[in-house]
């Protein structure tokens, strides 16, 4: 069984346009993240969601919005794409607050190539 | 400056020899330290987890944190070319939500 999965795996597209990523995980988990990954492997935090509340917005042009349906989902739409928006997006799950551990859990990742 | 500075690489080496991979962080309040292994064209996977100071062993791999001088190694012992990957080192602080990471060694196990 998948852990997290994210749809779809390749996204190409052209500039302008407005794309979604979905991302499910099953693992119970009550905090869902974005992360955008960069040519060079920076992995760099985009958003937090923790029992479907934003508790982390880094600083991301607000053409890029996250909605959470529920806590075991977490997508994300972006307006109109720009070439600079190429990249990795990983989704990734953890259990929260309470004592227990902090560890994440990956997604497979959508590689966004924007023409 | 960067909350957590890890050398990129590329580190190549022979099969069977010890690798060293390294971070430094800046933050005296990070708490949870966590090395993860990242294959190409895949998520990256969790290795190891430590809380706190001290070292930690799982098989091949072994993780120590030094707080003290905030810095954090894994060892990889006996290398195999199964272990060439991206090594992201990445911590946290309670209440845990927000995780900082490394940009990543990569990491070649020649046979």
């Amino acid at each position: 069984d998948t852990a997290v999965s994210q749809t779809p795996k390749y996204l190409v597209t052209q500039m302008g346009n407005d794309k979604s990523i979905k991302c499910e995980q099953n693992l119970g988990h009550d905090t869902m993240y974005w992360y955008k990954q960069d040519s060079k492997k920076f992995l760099k935090i985009m958003f937090s969601y923790n029992n479907k509340e934003l508790i982390i917005n880094e600083t991301v042009p607000n053409r890029f919005s996250p909605k959470s349906p529920d806590k075991a989902h977490l997508n994300l739409h972006i307006n109109s794409l720009e070439l600079g928006d190429s990249a990795v997006y990983f989704c990734a799950s953890s259990q929260g607050s309470g004592g227990v551990t902090y560890e994440q859990y990956f997604g497979p990742g959508t590689r966004l190539t924007v023409t | 400056q960067k909350e957590v500075e890890q050398d990129p690489g590329p580190l190549s080496v022979p099969e069977g020899a010890i690798v060293s991979l390294n971070c430094t962080y800046s933050n005296s309040a990070f708490q949870y330290f966590m090395w993860y292994r990242q294959y190409s064209r895949k998520g990256p996977e969790l290795l190891m987890y430590t809380y706190s100071s001290g070292n930690k062993e799982d098989g091949r791999f072994t993780a120590q944190v030094d707080k003290s001088s905030k810095y954090i190694s894994l060892f990889i012992r006996d290398s195999q070319p199964s272990d060439s990957a991206t090594y992201l080192c990445a911590m946290s602080f309670p209440p845990g939500n927000q995780f900082y990471f490394g940009t990543g060694t990569s990491l070649t196990v020649i046979p």
